[in-house]
């Protein structure tokens, strides 16, 4: 079956440092892994993915992530934070090999103060 | 470009009645999938449409049902509705790349 834990409800950095967000998955087959946003009252805003390849992908607003096989990890960070960031970011998995359902985890707020 | 978009925005409606909610899909993109979101809580999967079928379903009731139509809108019908069916629901569309693109949702309060 497929997890993701966010393992942290809410994380708090000063403007201008470095963030990182964390996300563990489970998945029995080849991981498709996404980190997406949300602002208060909208839909979901799709940040980045990993399907193969490089372990570290970049996506939009500076974000990027590492991949890592043997932790099952795909930290989202960011070498300096705006407060313009602050929102509720998920992380979610989909099992490459055949399978269409989309796990989230519970989400992280992320607060950024000036 | 129109981007995924979702109708009505906000519903009320009685224990015990029935609700139907639209989505049409970002263009070019042939799939659609539903999620609840409860309050303070992630997405969950409800079901995935592709070429008017049902692909996968999540742990979700037979009271949620769905339809794809052929110009990939879809529908998210539930019936019997229960106090806890109160959540924001989301369709997200795909197409080939696999990420998935989100409407604004609709926030369904049952009462």
């Amino acid at each position: 079956a497929q997890s993701v834990a966010q393992p942290e409800d809410q994380v708090n950095v000063a403007e201008g440092n470095p963030l990182t967000v964390k996300c563990t998955y489970s998945v029995s087959g080849n991981p498709y892994l996404f980190w997406y946003v949300q602002y208060p009252n909208r839909g979901l805003q799709f940040l980045l993915k990993y399907i193969t390849g490089d372990n570290l992908v970049k996506g939009s607003y500076g974000f990027e992530a590492e991949f890592n096989k043997s932790q099952t990890s795909f930290h989202l960070k960011k070498p300096s934070a705006l407060v313009s960031d602050s929102a509720l970011y998920f992380c979610a998995v989909r099992d490459g090999t055949g399978g269409f359902k989309t796990i989230f985890g519970a989400g992280t707020r992320l607060f950024v103060k000036a | 470009d129109a981007g995924v978009t979702q109708s009505p925005t906000h519903l009320i409606k009685t224990r015990g009645q029935q609700v139907t909610l639209r989505c049409s899909p970002k263009s070019g993109h042939d799939t659609v999938s539903w999620y609840q979101q409860a309050l303070g809580q992630g997405p969950q999967f409800i079901f995935q449409y592709y070429e008017e079928e049902e692909r996968q379903r999540g742990n979700f009731p037979d009271r949620f049902s769905g339809h794809q139509f052929p110009n990939y809108s879809s529908e998210l019908n539930v019936n019997a509705l229960l106090l806890g069916d109160s959540a924001l629901y989301l369709c997200a569309s795909s197409g080939r790349l696999s990420e998935q693109y989100f409407g604004p949702g609709t926030r369904l309060t049952v009462t």
